[in-house]
């Protein structure tokens, strides 16, 4: 059964610091891996969709890359906003029979002070 | 930018009561989801849908939940008999094709059994 795990729980920077989110899966046979946001009560938008294949994507101040022989993917936030506060999810859309279906990770909870 | 609609918002109901959660997915996706969030918790994946038929269900979609594209917008999740431990904000997301490409969430429906 698939585990998705992120480190850390939380975290807490000041403005303009850059910062590394770390997510690891257990079972590397997955079709994709994407990096969500959710704001407090919130739904869950889409920031960036990593293919299997790929090692990185990136999006503005976002780069997410993704190491499926370790089980790895990070998301890296650059000079970093108090608007990029929020809780970050990341999830692995599985492969073989399944209907890619997600698995997430518990979150991040990132809060950037001014 | 079409989107993933959700109704209600928000709803409460009595434990035992029947209750129907709404979505309309993005209109060429062919790939239908519900996930649920109880409070503090992960996401958890319920059902994929394709094809107008169920594709997976998790251990958690018992016999109490059901689910249905009546016409060619609307995709229901249906507990037909709610308990406590059902409370929590029901997430739909849909697909276009591929398990390659990204799922797009709604913002939710916050149910709570009392």
């Amino acid at each position: 059964k698939q585990e998705v795990t992120q480190i850390p729980a939380a975290l807490s920077v000041p403005e303009g610091e850059n910062l590394v989110l770390n997510c690891s899966f257990t079972d590397s046979a997955i079709y994709n891996l994407q990096w969500f946001r959710q704001d407090p009560g919130k739904g869950l938008t889409s920031l960036l969709l990593i293919q299997s294949s790929q090692r990185e994507q990136t999006s503005g101040r976002l780069n997410a890359s993704l190491d499926k022989s370790s089980g790895r993917s990070t998301l890296y936030i650059a000079a970093s906003q108090p608007g990029d506060s929020a809780t970050y999810l990341c999830a692995d859309a599985a492969g073989g029979t399944s209907y890619g279906k997600l698995t997430f990770g518990q979150g991040t909870i990132l809060t950037v002070h001014p | 930018e079409p989107e993933v609609t959700q109704t209600p918002s928000h709803q409460v109901t009595q434990m035992g009561q029947e209750v129907i959660l709404r979505c309309v997915p993005i209109s060429n996706h062919l790939y239908f989801y519900w996930y649920r969030q109880i409070l503090g918790q992960k996401v958890e994946f319920l059902v994929s849908f394709y094809n107008n038929e169920i594709s997976e269900k998790s251990e958690i979609f018992d016999d109490q939940f059901s689910v249905e594209r009546p016409d060619g917008s609307n995709f229901t999740l249906k507990i037909r008999s709610t308990k406590l431990e059902d409370s929590a904000m029901y997430f739909c997301a849909s697909r276009e094709r591929t398990s390659e490409e990204t799922q797009y969430f709604g913002p939710g429906t916050r149910l709570l059994v009392l």
